[in-house]
C-alpha cells in the first residue's frame, strides 16, 4: 500500500463547478500536509499548506485535513479554465521530505 | 527574488551514459532537494543536502547521487543511465529544510534516455 493515495483522473467539470479532490494516507507520524499545482511542463507549485487536522481557506481554495481518518481534502469553488491542472497532495512527518500522490489531472471547460 | 532553477531543461542521451543536473535554489535556502517524476510512479524522493551534507536518502539505486556546494547550489549525477531513468528530475528547496518547511519547486530537467 502506497503511503499516500490519490483519487485517480482525470476529472473534467463545468466552468463555475465545485471541485472536490480527495488523498487518503496511511502513515499516522505526517503531520504537514500540502496541496501543489502542476502545469503542464512546469514544476509544482504550492497551493495550499495546513499543519494536523482542520480547515484552511485561501480564496476560492479551501483544505481540509482530518487525522483521525487520515484523509485530505481540497476543495474548488467557481472553477476556472485556468485551474486546468494536475493538483498533488503531499504530505511530511519528521523530517522534509515530502510524500506525494500520484497527482490527478483537472479540465475545468469552459 | 528570483525563484529555483534547474539547467539544462532538457537532455538526451543514450544508454549507459551519464548525466548531471543542476540546481540553484532561492538565495538564502539552505536546504535542496531532487525528486523523479514519472507518469508510472509519480513524484518519488531522491535525496536531500543541506550545508553540503546528504541529510536524507529515498529508495533509489546508487547510480543516484548528488552534491551540495557551499553556496547551496546542487547537482545530481545519474551513472549508467538506463531506459527507465527517463523521468523530470524536479529540485525544491527550502530554508531550512526542517519538518514542514515550505518547498518550492524548480521546473524540472526533463531526461530522456535512448
Amino acid at each position: 500500500q502506497k503511503e499516500v493515495e490519490q483519487d485517480p483522473g482525470p476529472l473534467s467539470v463545468p466552468e463555475g463547478a465545485i471541485v472536490s479532490l480527495n488523498c487518503t494516507y496511511s502513515n499516522s507520524a505526517f503531520q504537514y500536509f500540502m496541496w501543489y499545482r502542476q502545469y503542464s511542463r512546469k514544476g509544482p507549485e504550492l497551493l495550499m499548506y495546513t499543519y494536523s487536522s482542520g480547515n484552511k481557506e485561501d480564496g476560492r481554495f479551501t483544505a481540509q485535513v482530518d487525522k483521525s481518518s487520515k484523509y485530505i481534502s481540497l476543495f474548488i469553488r467557481d472553477s476556472q479554465p485556468s485551474d486546468s491542472a494536475t493538483y498533488l497532495c503531499a504530505t511530511t512527518g519528521a523530517n522534509s521530505k515530502l510524500t506525494f500522490g500520484k497527482g490527478i489531472t483537472l479540465s475545468v471547460r469552459p | 527574488k528570483a525563484g529555483v532553477t534547474q539547467t539544462p531543461r532538457y537532455l538526451i542521451k543514450t544508454r549507459g551514459q551519464q548525466v548531471t543536473l543542476s540546481c540553484s535554489p532561492i538565495s538564502g535556502h539552505r536546504s535542496v532537494s531532487w525528486y523523479q517524476q514519472t507518469p508510472g510512479q509519480g513524484l518519488q524522493f531522491l535525496f536531500e543536502y543541506f550545508s553540503e551534507t546528504q541529510r536524507n536518502k529515498g529508495n533509489f539505486p546508487g547510480r543516484f547521487s548528488g552534491r551540495q556546494f557551499s553556496n547551496s547550489r546542487s547537482e545530481m549525477n545519474v551513472s549508467t543511465l538506463e531506459l527507465g531513468d527517463s523521468a523530470l528530475y524536479l529540485c525544491a528547496s527550502s530554508l531550512r529544510g526542517t519538518s514542514g518547511d515550505t518547498q518550492y519547486f524548480g521546473p524540472g530537467t526533463r531526461l530522456t534516455v535512448l
